[in-house]
């Protein structure tokens, strides 16, 4: 599975769009983009997924390059308990059983 | 609602003593995996299972042991053998198939030794 790069730490205004990017330059053709986010002490939290079309649900946007080789994940009204550490991963599509591998992600900091 | 749980959210060992983590999802997932997080650091694979009645070893196999007796149930059991268990364990479920299916976790259990 592709190599991702994170920033350490963001902050984000209450209420205001939180932005993360991830790197993925080596990702391959038949490789998704997914985000997970944990809040402390608790499990990890599937937010999104996407392969090249920019994807939205209930709980944010992801946003994916032509050429594929960065994304942004989008909270659009983040509030305070958005506050975690936020996981980009890139895992082959093919496959079902695959241990997910988290880096060391973003830690967000929505401030009141 | 369905989702994953595990239980209990804390638990102690004493040395030389086994203990067993329960994990029970109400999804209808074939696959269920069990991870160990460590302060500061990512996942890593103990056991997975995508069928009943069978199971295979992740990275650190090493001193866990596993059974799937039931579609809705994958309890891990902590040996003696496990020299380091102190740890936040983290079961998991997913749609089985040939192709990648997002991983839910359940809230976790955190270990710790007495």
């Amino acid at each position: 599975d592709a190599k991702t790069t994170q920033p350490t730490s963001m902050d984000c205004a209450e209420g205001r769009a939180a932005n993360l990017p991830c790197n993925h330059s080596t990702i391959s053709g038949n490789e998704y983009v997914y985000w997970y986010r944990q809040i402390h002490s608790q499990g990890p939290q599937y937010i999104i997924h996407g392969l090249k079309n920019n994807e939205t649900n209930e709980m944010a946007s992801l946003i994916i390059t032509e050429d594929r080789k960065s994304s942004t994940l989008i909270l659009p009204h983040a509030t305070l308990r958005d506050t975690a550490v936020y996981y980009c991963i890139v895992i082959i599509s093919s496959g079902s059983a695959r241990q997910l591998t988290f880096g060391s992600g973003t830690q967000l900091t929505v401030l009141p | 609602d369905g989702g994953i749980t595990q239980s209990p959210k804390y638990l102690f060992r004493k040395e030389g003593q086994n203990v067993t983590l329960s994990c029970e999802q109400n999804l209808n997932h074939d696959a269920m995996y069990w991870y160990r997080q460590d302060p500061g650091q990512g996942l890593r694979l103990i056991y997975y299972s995508q069928i009943v009645n069978d199971f295979q070893k992740g990275d650190i196999a090493e001193g866990y042991s596993v059974s799937r007796e039931k579609k809705e149930s994958f309890p891990l059991t902590v040996t003696s053998a496990q020299k380091n268990p102190t740890a936040f364990y983290l079961c998991a479920s997913s749609i089985a198939g040939g192709r990648f299916q997002p991983q839910h976790f359940g809230d976790g259990t955190r270990l710790s030794i007495l």
